[in-house]
């Protein structure tokens, strides 16, 4: 299976722990993305790679939030001092700049986050 | 603000018929509209996308109309099936990399 990858699927931490996600895009493409999704709504942009280079973040990811992509693969995305409004959904998707179609975007099977 | 909104939270259709989901955007910036799919528990799954210039694009059963003059796009999908039943998300590109999705529809196909 050659698609979007997340590590792992279903977190569940105490109010106050740090966490750390990952995802591994589609091998080729060399961007990568972070949404996060909570019920009822859309998937939210919160930030996105080009290769290493984190080019754009949203005001949704706080300095609690750090996310990194060192070698232009794969991706960590980390929460520091959860707390209950983080519960939500972390979805990673990738795409190939360059390619036909750069803006279509492939998303992973998410990461499920509650904090109680 | 919602830049993208799909203001049908659910809709039922039945089996063979069409199905019609609908978004409307204020951005008329956004250069390219995609709908995704989603089961639960699963990330959401492209189905098609249009691009700003464009009015009609077609793949298969699905077909992705846009209405520039009234920032209005819509998914047809016909015939409906059962494997149809999702929540579907609308969503743009406004010119940067990222996308703005709508609030969703879900879509029940009865049998």
């Amino acid at each position: 299976d050659t698609g979007v990858s997340q590590d792992p699927r279903h977190k569940i931490t105490k109010r106050g722990q740090n966490v750390t996600f990952r995802c591994d895009p589609i091998s080729e493409h060399n961007r990568l993305y972070w949404y996060r999704q909570t019920l009822g709504q859309g998937p939210e942009f919160l930030t996105y790679f080009q290769n290493e280079a984190q080019l754009e973040k949203s005001r949704l990811l706080s300095d609690r939030f750090s996310a990194e992509r060192p070698k232009g693969s794969f991706s960590t995305l980390e929460i520091q001092r959860t707390e209950q409004g983080d519960s939500a959904m972390y979805l990673c998707a990738s795409s190939l700049e360059g390619s036909e179609r750069p803006y279509e975007q492939y998303f992973g099977p998410g990461t499920r986050l509650t904090v109680t | 603000d919602q830049q993208v909104k799909q203001n049908s939270p659910s809709l039922s259709v039945q089996e063979g018929r069409i199905s019609i989901l609908n978004c409307d955007y204020t951005n008329s910036m956004f250069d390219y509209f995609l709908w995704y799919k989603k089961y639960p528990a699963e990330g959401p799954t492209f189905l098609i996308s249009i691009s700003s210039i464009k009015d009609k694009n077609e793949d298969g059963r699905f077909t992705v109309f846009l209405n520039k003059s009234a920032k209005h796009l819509s998914l047809h999908i016909v015939p409906s099936q059962p494997g149809d039943s999702a929540v579907y998300f609308c969503a743009a590109r406004p010119g940067a990399q990222k996308l703005v999705f709508g609030q969703g529809t879900r879509l029940t196909i009865n049998p």
